[in-house]
């Protein structure tokens, strides 16, 4: 099976500008979670789709939004970008093993804000 | 409140040693535990996983170890290889209500020496 795939990989931008940033989870997989990785904060999860609804979010402001497709497909969007969300935005594919989520990471995207 | 703590930012071990790293949890909800390796500008790479139910499980040269009473779980890498030097995460999972959202430790920067 193809993994995770996510575009684009990488991608600068200026304060104040928007983004959409996209992911194709791994054939069969409903769910789709987005977590950004920074230097000092680590990994955090920002929202996980399943069959196009948004199921769980995290604490990230009302800039960070989503959405997901019929097909699985999910992007991403940040309005007015701030200096502090440059960062490697990661998506994640899912499926149910047993009693929990096994999570099956892309290889990211790569988000400069200058 | 970080509620998946990873203690040692860094480990180093010799080629074909025991590599150990640890992590604790505050969230007596978490019912499921994961272990990732990260390599630089790429994403995460699932490498096991336990449920609350086992105390142990084991995949080739990695096991993990669960102690729910002291709420820490352990990676054990046996043999380790040059090959495995990586950042490792800890991640936990309260699959009850939040299904695709995982709680990542800060990780680990695991060097394993020729």
């Amino acid at each position: 099976k193809a993994g995770v795939t996510q575009t684009p990989r990488y991608l600068i931008k200026t304060r104040g500008q928007q983004v959409t940033l996209s992911c194709s989870p791994i054939s069969g997989h409903r769910s789709v979670s987005w977590y950004q990785q920074t230097p000092g904060q680590g990994l955090q999860f920002l929202f996980e789709y399943f069959s196009e609804t948004q199921r769980n979010k995290g604490n990230f402001p009302g800039r960070f939004s989503g959405r997901q497709f019929s097909n699985s497909r999910s992007e991403m969007n940040v309005s007015t970008l701030e200096l502090g969300d440059s960062a490697l935005y990661l998506c994640a594919s899912s499926f149910l093993a047993g009693l929990a989520y096994e999570q099956y990471f892309g290889p990211g995207t790569r988000l400069t804000v200058t | 409140d970080q509620q998946v703590k990873q203690n040692s930012p860094s480990l180093s071990v010799q080629e074909g040693r025991i590599s150990i790293l640890n992590c604790d949890y505050t969230n007596s909800m978490f019912d499921y535990f994961l272990w990732y390796k990260k390599y630089p500008a790429e994403g995460p790479t699932f490498l096991i996983s336990i449920s609350s139910i086992k105390d142990k499980n084991e995949d080739g040269r990695f096991t993990v170890f669960l102690n729910k009473s002291a709420k820490h779980l352990s990676l054990h890498i046996v043999p380790s290889q040059p090959g495995d030097s990586a950042v490792y995460f800890c991640a936990a999972s309260d699959g009850g209500t939040s299904y695709g959202k995982l709680t990542f430790g800060q990780g680990t920067i695991l060097t394993v020496h020729p």
